[in-house]
Order: structure tokens, then C-alpha cells, then sequence
């Protein structure tokens, strides 16, 4: 069985501040893939990042950055001088990369205000 | 351009209703999946299609029905047998190599009882 926890359910920052948002996962898969989508307000999920299981080298986008530690099974994001337009909820997902039905195992989300 | 449609975007149902909600895609995928999202419960999967004519039941298929008789089109029904209909429904999609295992997401559905 897979799980995926995000234990912030909401983080308020302020503008400029930078953020973290947690990921813990659970699996029984030695390979497996890892996300990251955005929900803005709109609604629509966007993706953000696709993580491989063997590859625990950190990526960074812009002001984006993940940090992998297959140790401590754990995906964190990272927004650094947040902005307003970064409001939105977050989803860490993981995925089976071999087996099954490739289904998309999601956490609870966490929603983050960036007040400016 | 290409994309995944969900219609309507609000929907009311009324006691003992059966509604169902739209999802059409073009972007060619095979795989078309429901998600059922409740606030503080993040999202979680109600039936899922991986070919035309085939369908699976998610985590949450109780008073759900779909059926997937074109590639593009995945509708999934509301049952009278769902007893706490109220959320939001998205749609997603996806194609292997995609890059794999990535998602493409409708706009979604908020569902509401009358």
C-alpha cells in the first residue's frame, strides 16, 4: 500500500518570505515516481515536477526547488521570495513505476496564502 | 488547442437524482481518471479507464458509474446511491512517456445538493 502525507494542511506567509511545504511518502516499491501539481483558485491541477526514485539529485526551477531524500522518505518544496500569485494548494503524489495500474497515490494537499 | 473540458462547471442535484458530469479530452490519451476532492481530503480516485471500453473501480466507487465508449469522452454518473455528493470532481488524463505517469486535470465540477 502506498501513502502519501503532507502534514501542513495551511502555511500564511508573507511576500517575499520563503516556504517549505512538507512531503512524507510511504511505499513498498523500490521504484517509484514522485510529484508535485498546483491547484490555483481556477481549479485545474497543473504539474509541477516528476521525480524518479533513483535520482536523488535536488532540482531547481526558478524560484522552485525539491529536495529528494530517499533516506528519510521525504519530496519537500521549496518557494523561495514567495509571491501572491504562488497562493494556491499544493499536492505531493506518488506513483509505482513498475506494476500495477499506475495509479497516482495523492496527499491531503497543503493550501498556501502568500499575503502581500 | 488542446486540453481536457469538464461541463458544467456548477451542477445542482436534487434528492434521489442521478446527474452526471462531463469530461472530454483531445489530447489523443488513453488513460482518463475521476477524482473526487473534498476539502482536507485531498484527492481521491473514484473510477479510472486505461483503454476504451474498459473501466476500474478507484477507492471510492460506491454510487458512481461511468462509461468510456469513446477515447476522448469519460463521463462519470452520479448516483440517487451517493448519499454525500457535495464536492469538487476533476477529471484527469494521461499518455505513457508523457512525461510518465503525469497528469493533465480538467478544470473540475463542484457538485452541490439541493
Amino acid at each position: 500500500a502506498q501513502k502519501v502525507t503532507q502534514a501542513q494542511t495551511e502555511i500564511s506567509v508573507v511576500e517575499k518570505e520563503d516556504v517549505t511545504l512538507d512531503c512524507v511518502y510511504e511505499t513498498r516499491d523500490t521504484t517509484y515516481y514522485l510529484f508535485w501539481y498546483k491547484q490555483p483558485p481556477s481549479g485545474e491541477l497543473v504539474f509541477l515536477i516528476r521525480r524518479n526514485s533513483f535520482d536523488e539529485q535536488n532540482e531547481i526551477s526558478g524560484r522552485y526547488s525539491w529536495n529528494f531524500q530517499k533516506s528519510t522518505s521525504s519530496f519537500n518544496f521549496t518557494i523561495t521570495a514567495s509571491q501572491v500569485v504562488d497562493s494556491a494548494v499544493y499536492f505531493c503524489a506518488l506513483r509505482p513505476a513498475s506494476g500495477g495500474s499506475y495509479i497516482p497515490t495523492f496527499g491531503r494537499g497543503t493550501s498556501l496564502i502568500v499575503h502581500p | 488547442d488542446g486540453g481536457i473540458t469538464q461541463s458544467p462547471k456548477y451542477l445542482f442535484r436534487k434528492e434521489g437524482q442521478n446527474v452526471t458530469l462531463s469530461c472530454e479530452q483531445n489530447l489523443n490519451h488513453d488513460a482518463m481518471y475521476w477524482y473526487r476532492q473534498d476539502p482536507g481530503q485531498g484527492l481521491r480516485l473514484i473510477y479510472y479507464s486505461q483503454i476504451v471500453n474498459d473501466f476500474q473501480k478507484g477507492d471510492i466507487a460506491e454510487g458512481y458509474s461511468v462509461s468510456r465508449e469513446k477515447k476522448e469522452s469519460f463521463p462519470l454518473t452520479v448516483t440517487s446511491a451517493q448519499k454525500n455528493p457535495t464536492a469538487f470532481y476533476l477529471c484527469a488524463s494521461s499518455r505513457p512517456g508523457q512525461p510518465v505517469g503525469k497528469l493533465f486535470f480538467g478544470s473540475g465540477t463542484q457538485l452541490s445538493v439541493l
